[in-house]
């Protein structure tokens, strides 16, 4: 049972353009959302996260925006840069986990000159 | 400098071997987490461990065994009975144990660990 799903197991967007990955996700309990970054043959690394009492986070060029009625969020790259290209994968977890955290399958982000 | 490290970061096992990745925070962190990734799957929990002495399946803990007889340090054991072992395998710590404060969960990860079964 896919708890967090990223649909889309890949993107191309050209750079300057704005990138926007997104994540359902099924268990209602989930309180406490976050991006992280992958690159081949490396261990994530965390980008940005959301509470569920907020609807978006920003942190430079990423910004993140929860839909909590609909279960989804996503996160926006802009501008698109060659060095965003990577794996992203978005993860959940809830008050009573913390950082025990549900993974989804992954969006490969290509930025394109 | 602090960090997660893995080793070693490729490894190759025959089969019916038991085989032990290792995994060294200098974070002071108290809780740690094995990860298994195979491609189109995400990552999915092994074992973790929110104390020393201490540790809980997770996900996908058959056919592989751990220990946390010290804070600093969580070694995984692939054990023959694994069916499918070879993967990437990452391990993270966080300060935050499952169930302690506020919910922030951010994970540090190390670099990682490939097996391959021959």
């Amino acid at each position: 049972d896919q708890q967090v799903k990223q649909n889309s197991p890949s993107l191309s967007v050209q750079e300057g353009r704005i990138s926007i990955l997104n994540c359902d996700y099924t268990n209602s309990m989930f309180d406490y959302f976050l991006w992280y970054k992958k690159y081949p043959a490396e261990g994530p690394t965390f980008l940005i996260s959301i509470s569920s009492i907020k609807d978006k986070n920003e942190d430079g060029r990423f910004t993140v925006f929860l839909n909590k009625s609909a279960k989804h969020l996503s996160l926006h790259i802009v501008p698109s840069q060659p060095g965003d290209s990577a794996v992203y994968f978005c993860a959940a977890s809830h008050t009573g986990t913390a950082s025990k955290l549900t993974f989804g399958t992954g969006t490969r982000l290509q930025v394109t000159l | 400098d602090g960090g997660i490290t893995q080793s070693p970061k490729y490894l190759f096992r025959k089969e019916g071997q038991n085989v032990t990745l290792s995994c060294e925070q200098n974070l002071n962190h108290d809780a740690m987490y094995w990860y298994r990734q195979d491609p189109g799957q995400g990552l999915r929990l092994i074992y973790y461990s929110q104390i020393v002495n201490d540790f809980q399946k997770g996900d996908i803990a058959e056919g592989y065994s751990v220990s946390r007889e010290k804070k600093e340090s969580f070694p995984l054991t692939v054990t023959s009975a694994q069916k499918n072992p070879t993967a990437f395998y990452l391990c993270a710590s966080s300060t935050k144990r499952p169930g302690q404060g506020p919910n922030t969960g951010e994970l540090f990860f190390g670099e990682g660990s490939r097996l391959t079964v021959l």
